[in-house]
C-alpha cells in the first residue's frame, strides 16, 4: 500500500551544525506534507507544513523542501540545539477526509 | 487557548477487557482524530470524527469505536482487548478550515496484560 518512509532511523549532529532529515513518500496523490517533532513522553508537535504547489517553505530555523519528481521531502534545521533532540516524523495527506499518514520516524541526537 | 487534553495518562488492562479513552479538543477545533502509536513506530490512523460523525477510518477492526460529543470532545472505545493493543493512543484536534494540521495531546499509554 501507499506509505511514507524515512531513509535513516538515527541521525547524530554536533550542536551548532545544520541537520537534514530526509523522507520518501510513495503516494503520488499526496498534496500536503507535514513535519512533526515528538519528544519523549509527549505527543507529536507540528513543526512546518508544505503544499504540493510549493517546493520550499521556511520557518524559524527550519526549512522544508519538496521534490515531487522523486517524491522526496526533507527537513533542514539550522544551528541545531540540544532542545532539537527528538524523533522527527514526516507525514502526508491526500485530501478526501484528510487522513494524515505518518512515517516511522528519525531520531535526532544532538551532541553538545 | 486550551490545548488537547487526554485522560487517563496511563492505563493497565487485562486481555478481553474493554477500555474507554477520553479527549478534549483544542478550543475552536471541531475535528478529532485518533492514532495508535506502537513503541518505535509512527502513529497509525484509527479514525476521525467531524460534527459527531465518523469521517474516515484506518485499518482497525470494528472493536475500535468512537464518539464525538456536541462540545467536540471525543472518546475511543476498544472492546475485547488483545495484547497487541498495548500502545500509546494519541488524540489530535484540528479546525474546520485546516483538517490536516493536527494538534496532538500527550496520549494515553495503554498496557494490556
Amino acid at each position: 500500500g501507499e506509505s511514507v518512509g524515512l531513509h535513516l532511523p538515527t541521525l547524530s549532529v554536533q550542536e551548532g551544525d545544520n541537520s537534514i532529515i530526509n523522507c520518501a513518500y510513495s503516494n503520488s496523490a499526496s498534496d500536503y506534507f507535514i513535519w512533526y517533532k515528538q519528544e519523549s513522553g509527549k505527543g507529536p508537535q507540528f513543526i512546518i507544513d508544505i503544499r504540493s504547489n510549493m517546493d520550499k517553505r521556511q520557518g524559524q530555523r527550519v526549512t522544508v523542501l519538496l521534490n515531487k519528481t522523486v517524491k522526496h521531502l526533507s527537513l533542514q534545521i539550522a544551528a541545531t540545539q540540544p532542545g532539537d533532540s527528538a524523533v522527527y516524523f514526516c507525514a502526508d495527506s491526500s485530501g478526501g477526509y484528510q487522513k494524515v499518514t505518518f512515517g516511522t520516524g528519525t531520531k535526532l541526537q544532538v551532541i553538545p | 487557548e486550551t490545548g488537547v487534553t487526554q485522560s487517563p495518562t496511563h492505563l493497565i488492562k487485562t486481555r478481553g477487557q474493554q477500555v474507554t479513552l477520553r479527549c478534549s479538543s483544542q478550543s475552536g477545533h471541531n475535528t478529532v482524530s485518533w492514532y495508535q502509536q506502537a513503541l518505535g513506530q509512527g502513529p497509525q490512523f484509527i479514525f476521525q470524527y467531524y460534527r459527531e460523525e465518523e469521517n474516515g477510518r484506518g485499518n482497525f477492526p470494528p472493536r475500535f469505536s468512537g464518539l464525538q460529543f456536541p462540545n467536540y470532545s471525543s472518546e475511543l472505545n476498544v472492546n475485547a482487548l488483545e495484547l497487541d493493543d498495548s500502545a500509546l493512543y494519541l488524540c489530535a484536534s484540528s479546525s474546520g478550515t485546516e483538517h490536516e494540521k493536527l494538534f496532538f495531546g500527550s496520549g494515553t499509554q495503554l498496557s494490556v496484560l
